[in-house]
């Protein structure tokens, strides 16, 4: 079985302050991981992905996530929040056992407190 | 801009009715997704398809299917629509299955 869980629905940051928006994840296969960005009335955008390379994954605006095996998460960070920052953030897990299963997580919305 | 087209942007229809969505991937890429995201049911996969075949499927509904043609472009048809079905229909596009993806704009089906 395959799933995705975001920790968190809602995260308020000030602005300049850290951001953490947690996922975890299961997977019988070895996953991808993705992170993807949607503002209001906007299309999704990928921020960054793991594919079995890097552990720590950089990607765009200064976002970051790490992936631990260990403990099954893929944390997205960012280590200071700017207003054009909230948005709606998903975390998706894909795999290939035959037949690709990609599984999105519910979305964590950011709020960024000027 | 993603690279990805979907078209019409906006749809308004009656319950009952049928309608076909619209999707042009990224040049490139072979594989194309379809999701649906609801304000109640959030983003959820239904369909992949990579080459013209089905290559995945999530929770698409048997009044749902889809297809890729020869030129990539794919389309979703929705059938004896019911206003649950109301909802935002994207499409995304990779160059091969498990690679990330590139979404569209989005077409915005309201049922009435």
């Amino acid at each position: 079985a395959q799933s995705v869980t975001q920790l968190d629905s809602h995260v308020s940051v000030s602005e300049g302050t850290p951001v953490l928006l947690r996922c975890n994840y299961s997977s019988s296969y070895s996953p991808s991981l993705f992170w993807y960005v949607q503002h209001p009335n906007k299309g999704l955008q990928l921020l960054l992905k793991y594919t079995s390379a890097a552990t720590l994954v950089k990607g765009i605006n200064g976002f970051e996530a790490e992936f631990k095996k260990s403990e099954t998460s893929f944390h997205l960070t960012k280590p200071s929040a700017h207003m054009s920052d909230a948005a709606e953030y998903f975390c998706v897990v894909s795999s290939l056992g035959g037949y690709q299963k990609v599984t999105f997580g519910t979305g964590t919305k950011l709020q960024v407190i000027p | 801009d993603s690279g990805v087209t979907q078209t019409p942007k906006h749809l308004i229809t009656a319950t009952g009715q049928r309608v076909t969505l619209r999707c042009s991937p990224r040049s490139g890429d072979l594989s194309v997704y379809w999701y649906q995201q609801s304000l109640d049911q959030g983003l959820q996969f239904l369909i992949q398809y990579y080459n013209g075949e089905e290559r995945a499927k999530g929770n698409i509904l048997e009044r749902f299917s889809a297809q890729q043609f020869p030129d990539l472009h794919s389309e979703l048809n929705l059938s004896s629509l019911e206003l649950g079905d109301s909802a935002l229909y994207f499409c995304a596009s990779s160059v091969r299955p498990n690679t990330e993806a590139f979404f569209g704009q989005g077409t915005r089906l309201t049922v009435v």
